[in-house]
């Protein structure tokens, strides 16, 4: 059973980057799936914000763009997050998950950390 | 940019059908996604591939998708099945989430 954990600072201040990890267990993250960060703004919907595939080629969502960077760390079967020039309106729980790479659905999610942006 | 629209909120009675839908153009050319999520907890896929159900979802949840709508379903709802649903689809090398449907049983 594969199984998700984001890590990271639970506090970033305003401007700063936000960074987070997530440890992939169960399974390998060199497998045929995309590895994906999505995010929840209290009170609010889902907003997918980036994927990268063991190889390293990446997507990300045109909106946040040119703030993140997503990478992978075969070794230690983990992926990351980086989000620069935070602002108030990126505090949110962030999600890992995997992304099946025939139909991109989200089978495996992680628990989701809080992330809030604060001085 | 492909937009996503679900109704904010559904309601329906215990063991009644309840049918949340996700309009987008043309959605029916895609592969719609449908995503539990219950208060303090990470959405759980209920619904992949517009109907088909991953192992451990009961058969009373289904889905269709044609033409500018698709569908879940949930017969004889429980009210455990209170939640929010989001619909997701993969277009132009982004994901995209509907804004999410609240389910209360009455």
């Amino acid at each position: 059973q594969v199984q998700l954990q984001e890590s990271g600072p639970g506090l970033v201040k305003p401007s700063g980057t936000l960074s987070l990890t997530c440890a992939v267990s169960g399974g390998s993250i060199s497998s045929s799936n995309w590895w994906s960060w999505i995010r929840q703004p209290p009170g609010k919907g889902l907003e997918w914000i980036g994927e990268i595939y063991h190889s390293g080629s990446t997507n990300y969502n045109p909106s946040l763009k040119s703030r993140v960077t997503i990478s992978v760390d075969k070794s230690k079967n983990q992926f990351s997050l980086k989000l620069s020039s935070v602002t108030a309106a990126d505090t949110a729980v962030y999600y890992c998950a995997r992304t099946d790479s025939s139909g991109y659905y989200k089978g495996y999610w992680g628990q989701g950390t809080l992330v809030t942006v604060s001085s | 940019s492909y937009v996503l629209t679900q109704p904010p909120s559904v309601s329906v009675a215990p063991g009644q059908t309840a049918r949340i839908t996700c309009g987008g153009n043309n959605i029916g050319s895609k592969s719609v996604h449908w995503y539990q999520q219950k208060p303090g907890q990470a959405p759980v896929l209920v619904v992949y591939d517009d109907s088909d159900r991953p192992s451990g979802i009961p058969e009373r949840f289904s889905g269709s998708n044609s033409g500018n709508t698709a569908t879940l379903t949930i017969s004889r709802v429980e009210a455990g099945d209170e939640a929010d649903y989001y619909c997701q689809v993969w277009d132009s090398s982004s994901d995209l989430f509907g804004g999410g449907t609240k389910l209360t049983v009455l």
